[in-house]
C-alpha cells in the first residue's frame, strides 16, 4: 500500500514534443506529491509539486496533473529540450501520523532521453 | 538560504574498511535529516532518518549506521564493508514541520573494491 508505480521506465522524445510519465498510488492517506530531476551524478532536484486539492498545477513547460478519484499522477513536460535529459522521480507522502512521518516513498524513476 | 553538503564526493575503499560519510545542512534549525542509497539504475532507497539530536530510525537492517551528533550534522557509518555496500549515497533535509519537501545533496559515489 506503500507503493509508488511509475512508468515508464524509460522514455524517447524528439526535441519540441511533449514527455509524459505517469505514477498512481494507493495509499489514500498520501497528500504531497513532489517529482524530482536528476542529472548524472547529481542528487534529485525539487522540481515541482501538487497538494491534491487542486488537479493541476504548472510552472513553465512542467505540469503536473492530479486525479484524486484514480489515485493517479502525472508530469507533462511541453516542447521538451535535449537540456531535460535526465532520470525523473515521482514521489508522495502521507498527512502527519506520528514521530517520523512525512516519509516520502519514491517511484523508481523514468529515464527521458530527449533526442535533437 | 538553506544549503546541504556532503562530502566526499566519490570514495573507493576496500572490502572490511571503515566508513564515514558526512552531511551538513546550513540555514535551517532541527530540520529532519534522511540517508538514501541509489543503486545504479534504480530508485532511492531509505536507509535512516532522523527527527532530531541522538534520534535515529533505521529503515532497513544492514551493515550501516547513522549518527547526528549535531542539530545539522548526519554521519554515516559502517565498521566493515562489504563488496554490497557499494552505491550511490544521498544526504536529504526537509523542515521540521508541516509536509514539506525533502532536498538532496550531490551524494557519495561510494566503490568496495
Amino acid at each position: 500500500q506503500q507503493q509508488v508505480k511509475q512508468s515508464p521506465q524509460s522514455l524517447i522524445v524528439q526535441k519540441g514534443g511533449i514527455s509524459i510519465i505517469n505514477c498512481a498510488y494507493e495509499n489514500t492517506a498520501f497528500d504531497y506529491f513532489p517529482w524530482y530531476q536528476q542529472f548524472p551524478g547529481k542528487g534529485p532536484a525539487l522540481l515541482i509539486a501538487i497538494r491534491p486539492d487542486v488537479s493541476e498545477k504548472k510552472e513553465g513547460r512542467f505540469t503536473i496533473s492530479f486525479n484524486k478519484s484514480a489515485k493517479q499522477f502525472s508530469l507533462h513536460i511541453m516542447d521538451s529540450q535535449p537540456g531535460d535529459s535526465a532520470t525523473y522521480f515521482c514521489a508522495a507522502s502521507p498527512t502527519y501520523s506520528g514521530a517520523g512521518s512525512y516519509q516520502l516513498t519514491f517511484g523508481k524513476g523514468t529515464k527521458l532521453s530527449v533526442i535533437p | 538560504s538553506q544549503t546541504i553538503h556532503q562530502w566526499p564526493a566519490t570514495l573507493v575503499q576496500p572490502v572490511g574498511s571503515p566508513l564515514s560519510l558526512e552531511c551538513t545542512v546550513e540555514g535551517t534549525s532541527n530540520p529532519n535529516l534522511y540517508w538514501y542509497r541509489q543503486a545504479a539504475g534504480r530508485g532511492l532507497q531509505l536507509l535512516f532518518y532522523s527527527v532530531g539530536i541522538g534520534q535515529i530510525s533505521s529503515e532497513v537492517p544492514q551493515n550501516l549506521s547513522a549518527s547526528r551528533p549535531q542539530d545539522r550534522q548526519f554521519i554515516l557509518s559502517s565498521k566493515k564493508l562489504l563488496l554490497s555496500d557499494s552505491g550511490f549515497y544521498l544526504c536529504a533535509w526537509r523542515q521540521g514541520f508541516g509536509n514539506q519537501p525533502q532536498h538532496f545533496g550531490d551524494g557519495t559515489r561510494l566503490s568496495i573494491l
